[in-house]
C-alpha cells in the first residue's frame, strides 16, 4: 500500500515562531487531507488539498502532487496550536492512509 | 455547519461483552467509514460502507466486527466480543462522494477492561 511519512516526528516551538511540517507519500494520490488532533482526541479538518495551495488564517498548505509531498505552514504559532498534526492520503479504493503524525508543542 | 456526531463519547466495557458504537452522518453524504486509533498510534482504516454494503475493509476488520445502517440515519459499528486490544478511539467519517473530503466525527473512546 501507499506509504506516508511525516517529518519531523516532534517539534517544540516558542509562541510566535513559524514552522513547516512535511508529508511525503510514495504514490499518486486522489485525496490529501491535513488534520489537527486536539488534546481531547478530536480530529479537526484543516485542509483538503490533493494539489495546489490553500490558506486559512495563520495556516497554509501546499501539495506538489508530481513530487509526492505536501507542506503545512504554521505562522505566529500559539499555545492552542499544540497537538498532533496528521497527513492522510487516498491512493485508490476508499480508505485514507494516515501518517504517524507530527507532535507539536508550543510553549509560552 | 453540518457535523458528524458519535455516541457515546466514552464507553467502558468488560472483555467479552458486545458494544455498539453509533454515528449520525452528515445528511446527503453517501459514503461512510470507521477508523480506529490505538493510544499513541496513527489512525487506521477499518471499513467503508456505501449503498448499504461494505465497499472495502482492512485486515483489522475481522469477523468480530460488523457495520450496518439500521434506520437510514444511524451508522453503527458492532464489536461482538471485545478484547483488551480493542481499546482505542473509534472515529466515524462521512463524505458526499468518493473523491471528496472526509469529515470526521469527534470519536468514541472505548476502554475494554
Amino acid at each position: 500500500g501507499i506509504q506516508v511519512e511525516q517529518s519531523p516526528p516532534d517539534l517544540i516551538l516558542q509562541e510566535g515562531a513559524n514552522s513547516t511540517l512535511r508529508c511525503n507519500f510514495s504514490d499518486s494520490v486522489n485525496n490529501l487531507q491535513w488534520f489537527h488532533q486536539n488534546p481531547w482526541g478530536q480530529l479537526i479538518n484543516l485542509f483538503y488539498i490533493p494539489s495546489g495551495t490553500k490558506q486559512n488564517g495563520r495556516l497554509s498548505a501546499t501539495t506538489v502532487a508530481t513530487e509526492r509531498y505536501s507542506l503545512l505552514y504554521i505562522s505566529s504559532s500559539q499555545t492552542t496550536d499544540s497537538g498532533v498534526y496528521f497527513c492522510a492520503v487516498r491512493h485508490s479504493g476508499y480508505a485514507l492512509n494516515f501518517g504517524k503524525g507530527t507532535s507539536l508543542l508550543v510553549t509560552p | 455547519e453540518p457535523e458528524v456526531t458519535q455516541t457515546p463519547s466514552h464507553q467502558v466495557t468488560q472483555m467479552g461483552q458486545e458494544v455498539i458504537l453509533r454515528c449520525v452522518p452528515i445528511s446527503n453524504h453517501l459514503y461512510f467509514y470507521w477508523y480506529r486509533q490505538i493510544l499513541g498510534q496513527k489512525v487506521e482504516f477499518l471499513v467503508s460502507f456505501y449503498n448499504n454494503e461494505i465497499s472495502e475493509k482492512s485486515e483489522i476488520f475481522d469477523d468480530q466486527f460488523s457495520v450496518e445502517r439500521p434506520d437510514g440515519s444511524n451508522f453503527t459499528l458492532k464489536i461482538r466480543s471485545t478484547k483488551l486490544e480493542d481499546s482505542a478511539m473509534y472515529f466515524c467519517a462521512t463524505v458526499p462522494g468518493q473523491d471528496n473530503e472526509q469529515f470526521f466525527g469527534p470519536g468514541t473512546r472505548l476502554t475494554v477492561l
